[in-house]
Parts: C-alpha cells; structure tokens; sequence
C-alpha cells in the first residue's frame, strides 16, 4: 500500500513568491495535517484537517493557508515567501485524527527561496 | 521553557552498544508519546508508541514513558550501523489532534 505521497519533492522559489504543497494520504486516512521543519530543528505543526474542516492550526501567520478536498488530499499554500520559509514541508495522515491514532509522515517537500 | 526538550547531541556509540535516548516534557496534558526515527533528508518514521506510562517493546527497541517525571525514553539494543539517524520525540494530548510536539532530534551515529 501506498504511504503519505508528497510533491513536489523540490523546489526553489523567489521572495515575494507563491507556492503550493499537495499531499494524498494514506488510503482510507481522513485526516491530514502539515508540518514545517527548519535544518536542525523538529518539525512545527502548521494545520491539521479532518472531513475537509480545519481542525488545528499552529502558531504560523495568515500567509501560509491549506484546504483538503473531498478525496482527503490536501494542499498548503504560502504567500509572500520569505527567505525564513526555506524548510522542509511534511504531511501526516491518520484514519481519524490522532489522540490514539497512528499519524504518518510523507518524505517532504523540500523549498528553497532565494 | 520549551514543552519539549531533546538533547541534540551528537551521539557516537560502537557496534552493539545500547543506546539510550530521553525527552522531558512541561506539558502534563500530553497523553500520547511516539518516537520517530529520521534519515538524512527523508520524512520521520514512526518507531515506537506509547499510550500514557509504562513500557512497551518491540524487537530491538523499548519505549518508557513515566508521566509522573514527565520523561520518556527509548532504548536500542544492539545497535547498528543502520540504526545512524536522527530520533524524534514527539507527544500529543488527547482529543482527536494531529497536533505532535517534537523535540529537537538526537542525532546518533552507530560507528561498525
């Protein structure tokens, strides 16, 4: 069975730029959620989705946003990028949204802005 | 004081030496504790998961959580070579959340 599926693996992006992030969980896992990890750091929880609602939000600005769709797959979004955004970008899945429930990572999105 | 601490190391240890890895917590609502194991440049890989206190095993690894130090542990028997990674500690509180807190990462190199 296919694990969390991530892409693009790479990119490289300019200040000021938009990017998106797409994420398909594993097969029947309804709930997403998105995390960024700076070099030598953990990773930080960004959003969590369950049934398409928001669930979960950390402590990041208005400029990073995400949606899940009705397949539960997902996209992050970041506006206005800044040099500071340079991370990896990962996505977890669950069947219904931890708090016992198994949560597994995708390998990343790596973003580079320059 | 961070909700999570994890000594960065690096940890060096021989072929077949036991490790052991630690993390403190401040937040006395986390009630689920995993531990992740992360290759260079790779998403994390859940290891171990551990439901409030106790011990739990599986192969080679041991996972022990005592909420009552607020500490949780992972132990590798023999270890090797392969085992060179870097662990996450991570913990959630109840409710349906996705929302894991994690520690800074040990990295550890096992040297044949």
């Amino acid at each position: 069975d296919a694990g969390v599926t991530q892409s693009p693996t790479h990119l490289i992006k300019t200040r000021g730029q938009h990017v998106t992030l797409r994420c398909s969980p594993i097969s029947g896992h309804k709930s997403v959620s998105w995390y960024q990890q700076v070099l030598g750091q953990g990773p930080q929880f960004i959003f969590q989705y369950y049934e398409k609602e928001e669930r979960g939000r950390g402590n990041f600005p208005d400029r990073f946003s995400a949606r899940q769709f009705p397949n539960y797959s997902s996209e992050l979004n970041v506006n206005a990028l800044l040099l500071g955004d340079s991370a990896l970008y990962l996505c977890a899945s669950s069947l219904a949204g931890g708090g016992g429930n198994t949560i597994y990572f995708g390998e990343g999105s790596w973003l580079t802005v320059v | 004081q961070k909700e999570v601490e994890q000594d960065p190391g690096p940890l060096s240890v021989p072929e077949g030496a036991i490790v052991s890895l630690n993390c403190t917590y401040s937040n006395s609502a986390f009630q689920y504790f995993m531990w992740y194991r992360q290759y260079s440049r790779k998403g994390p890989e859940l290891l171990m998961y551990t439901y409030s206190s106790g011990n739990k095993e599986d192969g080679r690894f041991t996972a022990q959580v005592d909420k009552s130090s607020k500490y949780i542990s992972l132990f590798i028997r023999d270890s090797q070579p392969s085992d060179s990674a870097t662990y996450l500690c991570a913990m959630s509180a109840q409710g349906g959340s996705e929302k894991l807190v994690f520690g800074k990462g040990t990295k550890l190199t096992v040297n044949p």
